[in-house]
């Protein structure tokens, strides 16, 4: 059974990092059949997908264009979980954060995201 | 705005059938890419409840069917029961985004 469990600090002032860990059991991170996602939802703006990364020999990353020049997804093998880094944020970027897998082992397309992890709530304040 | 637009909300009493609507566009739904539902109940995450247009995970139970055409998609409850009572998303991939792209949202109440 796979698990995903996230951590991180609940608030962030504005201008700085959001920061998130989202830690893998039951699969890992290098998995060549997954990817690993960060999805936020707010009031707002509702799901929102944010990017993910992947290992397909070598390491992938997908970004939303929404985000695109603040994001950072990354693995680390060592621990087996990935994290997310949103630089510059604003209010606007308070929501509720999930991680999530993708099982890319069908023939579907877009992968449907099969486990998610328990959700972060990040406020954006000062 | 969501790319892919859901009713806000749909009601129905027990064991009647509702239909929840997801309508895209050509570059989402009608491009072929497949559709996912998801259930969420209030402080927690979303649950996969149908995969790849028409698939139930293990577990959902069958009352819970989806299906495809053009650049739409439905989600289709029968045997409305009080648990079912939840918020319900589409999802599929959208290219003018080239990324995930989801559906807003439908609060289901069960009368």
């Amino acid at each position: 059974q796979v698990q995903l469990q996230q951590s991180g600090p609940g608030l962030v002032k504005p201008s700085q990092t959001l920061s998130l860990t989202c830690a893998i059991s039951g699969d890992s991170v290098s998995s060549n059949s997954a990817a690993w996602n960060w999805i936020r939802q707010s009031p707002s703006r509702g799901l929102e997908w944010l990017g993910r990364t992947y290992y397909r020999s070598k390491w992938y990353n997908d970004y939303a264009v929404s985000v695109k020049s603040r994001i950072s997804i990354n693995p680390d093998t060592s621990k087996n979980h990935f994290s997310l880094q949103l630089n510059s944020v604003t209010p606007e970027d308070t929501a509720v954060y999930y991680c999530a897998r993708a099982a890319e082992g069908s023939s579907w397309f877009p992968s449907p995201f099969d486990y998610w992890g328990q959700g972060t709530l990040v406020t954006v304040s000062s | 705005q969501s790319v892919l637009t859901q009713p806000p909300s749909v009601s129905g009493a027990p064991g009647q059938r509702v239909t929840i609507s997801c309508t895209g566009s050509s570059s989402n739904i009608g491009a072929a890419y497949d559709v996912h539902w998801y259930q969420q109940f209030p402080g927690t995450a979303p649950k996969l409840l149908i995969s790849g247009n028409n698939n139930r995970p293990s577990g959902v139970p069958d009352r819970f069917s989806g299906s495809k055409s053009g650049t739409s998609a439905s989600l289709a409850i029968t045997g409305l029961q009080a648990e079912d009572e939840a918020d319900y998303y589409c999802q599929s991939y959208d290219s003018s985004l080239s990324g995930g792209a989801f559906g807003g949202g439908t609060k289901l109440t069960v009368l």
